[in-house]
Formats: structure tokens, sequence, C-alpha cells
């Protein structure tokens, strides 16, 4: 099984549907991220977690949010969805020390 | 100004060539420097990360960090058609949170 699980992995939605995207992980790490990735613009943050009672928005927060309902487990939801939130979507995990992440497979969403 | 820039290729070579990879960035804060390697339809895996400058090799991969010119490299020796990926460079401060990634140059090892 993969350390970091992303659900779903492709996803079709319609504009102004709320959506939720889901990660967990089984490495223990305390720190969680979600990246959207964009030809051209590379990996861009959108939102940070250090544990569960901390969260920070990252590069290109707007129009999402997110929740940190356990150490293993950190949810990004796209509350009102729009088609230029189109995009492949990554979670990933790391160590307070540690300079590597790890990530997950990917969430392809498409909004139509 | 983006803080790490890199070349999108992309980038073809026959098999057994050398490749160079290379990004650029602005933030004289980093410390650790990272290669990132993603196939299609997968998530990026850690290839190899120097912590300041110098070099590091690891089988036929070489890191090379340059910051006084704020330049960072990647060479592949002996290419093969596994290599071919999204290659994609990641920065980070030390003590600080995040890495700031390149926007990934694309490889194609043809046979």
């Amino acid at each position: 099984d993969a350390d970091v699980t992303q659900t779903p992995r492709n996803r079709i939605t319609k504009t102004g549907k709320r959506i939720m995207l889901e990660c967990s992980q089984t490495k223990g790490h305390d720190r969680m991220y979600w990246y959207r990735q964009d030809p051209g613009l590379g990996l861009r943050l959108i939102y940070y977690s250090f544990d569960v009672k901390d969260i920070n928005k990252g590069e290109i927060s707007d129009g999402y949010s997110v929740s940190r309902q356990a150490q293993a487990k950190f949810s990004l939801s796209l509350e009102s969805a729009i088609p230029n939130q189109t995009a492949l979507y990554f979670c990933a995990t790391s160590q307070p020390e540690s300079p590597k992440a790890f990530f997950g497979q990917g969430t392809r969403l498409t909004v139509v | 100004q983006k803080e790490v820039e890199q070349d999108p290729g992309p980038l073809s070579v026959p098999e057994g060539a050398i490749v160079s990879l290379n990004c650029t960035y602005s933030n004289s804060a980093f410390q650790y420097f990272m290669w990132y390697r993603q196939y299609s339809r997968k998530g990026p895996e850690l290839l190899m990360y120097t912590y300041s400058s110098g070099n590091k090799e690891d089988g036929r991969f070489t890191a090379q960090v340059d910051k006084s010119s704020k330049y960072i490299s990647l060479f592949i020796r002996d290419s093969q058609p596994s290599d071919s990926a999204t290659y994609l460079c990641a920065m980070r401060g030390t003590g600080a949170n995040n890495l700031f990634f390149g926007t990934g140059t694309r490889l194609t090892v043809i046979p």
C-alpha cells in the first residue's frame, strides 16, 4: 500500500459544486501539504498543516479550505468549484527536521 | 521574479547521452536543494538532495550546487529510456517550512 493515499484519483465536477479531496498517510509524519500542479506553473502550495491544530495558508489558498481531522488525514475542499481550478492536486507529508517530502499519487480534477 | 526558475524543455536525448538539468534561484536563504522525478500520472519522488554548496553523486546521477551563482544542476550519465520523466528542482531554507519548486523539465530518452 502507498504511504500517502489520495482519493479520488480522478474527478469531474460541475461549476459551483462543492468537492472534497482526501489524503491519508501511514508514514507517521506531522506535516501535511496540499499542492496543485498546472502545466508551465509547476507545483504551488495551497495549504499546509504542521499538526492537527495548526493550519496555514500557502501561496494560492483563495477558493480552497482544508481540514486536519487527525495526524494521518488532511482533506482539501473546494467550496464552489470553478473551471480554473481544473488541475492535478497532490498531497504531501514531511517531518520537521527533514527536507524530504513524500507525495501521493495525485488527484486529477476537472471542473466543467 | 519567481523564487525558482527552471527551463521547462522538453528535452529529448538519445540513450547513453549525458543529460544536464538546471535551475536558478533568487533567495540566498535557501540551504536545501532537491531534485524530484515525476513519471507520467504519478506523484513526484525525491531523487537526491544536497545541503548547501557542493556535489553529491548517486550512481548515474550527480547533483551540483553553486550558491555563489544561485545555480543548481542535475547530471544524468548514460541516460536510459527509464529516465524519461519530468524532473523538478525544489529548495528551502533551514528552519523554513515550505518547498519552492521549479516548473519541471520534461525529459525523453530515445532508445
